[in-house]
């Protein structure tokens, strides 16, 4: 079975620091990996995805993932965090070879941005 | 854009009581689903639906039930409430093609049995 590992629960850093967020998968087969956001008293939103191509993805906003297929990872790491980004963050999983996407997701990262 | 819209930010009921959570999408997607979350405990998932009058158990199904009579509603019923309940309720959609397809949230619904 699928599971999705953040082993933060919640990681404090100061404006303008970089921050990674750390996420494990285990899966015995081909996967496919998001990052989702919520922001205070609101849904998820997705952040970005890895599906296949080049390891490293990147959002809109600074943030990137990289899939390390070796490790079972997909950090999410930004070199520079704003008040803003201040939110939770969860890590999902699906497997990559199924007609019904289902996700499983993380326990959730809170980044704390403080001034 | 993808819209979820879910029918109540928030709510409050009494134990016993039948609760209906009602959640709509935009997008003509084929899957839905319903998703608890709880401090500590992430995401979990309640029930799913790949098409209409289909459903299927998620992980806590248990005291839930679900109905989906037209491809963009589907509703969470919570049977007879109970104060274990009380939590936030985040419905999701998503299409049913090629793998990959991300989940689209709603704003969800804060839950709570009194």
């Amino acid at each position: 079975a699928q599971s999705v590992t953040q082993l933060d629960s919640q990681v404090p850093v100061f404006e303008e620091a970089p921050v990674e967020l750390r996420c494990n998968y285990s899966s015995s087969v081909s996967v496919y990996l998001f990052w989702y956001v919520q922001y205070p008293n609101q849904g998820l939103q997705l952040l970005l995805k890895y599906l296949s191509g080049s390891t490293l993805v990147e959002s809109i906003n600074g943030f990137e993932a990289e899939f390390n297929k070796s490790q079972t990872s997909f950090h999410l790491r930004k070199p520079s965090v704003h008040i803003s980004d201040t939110a939770e963050y969860f890590c999902a999983v699906s497997l990559g070879n199924t007609g019904f996407q289902k996700l499983v997701f993380g326990t959730g990262t809170r980044l704390l941005v403080s001034p | 854009d993808v819209k979820v819209t879910q029918s109540s930010r928030y709510l409050v009921k009494r134990t016993g009581e039948k609760v209906f959570l009602e959640c709509v999408q935009d997008m003509d997607h084929e899957n839905m689903f319903w998703y608890r979350q709880d401090p500590g405990l992430g995401l979990r998932l309640i029930y799913f639906s790949y098409d209409v009058k289909m459903k299927e158990k998620g992980d806590i199904p248990e005291g839930y039930s679900v109905s989906r009579e037209k491809k963009e509603r589907f509703s969470l019923i919570l049977e007879s409430a109970s104060t274990n309940q009380t939590s936030m309720y985040l419905c999701a959609s998503s299409l049913a093609s090629v793998g990959g397809q991300p989940q689209h949230f709603g704003d969800g619904t804060r839950l709570s049995i009194l």
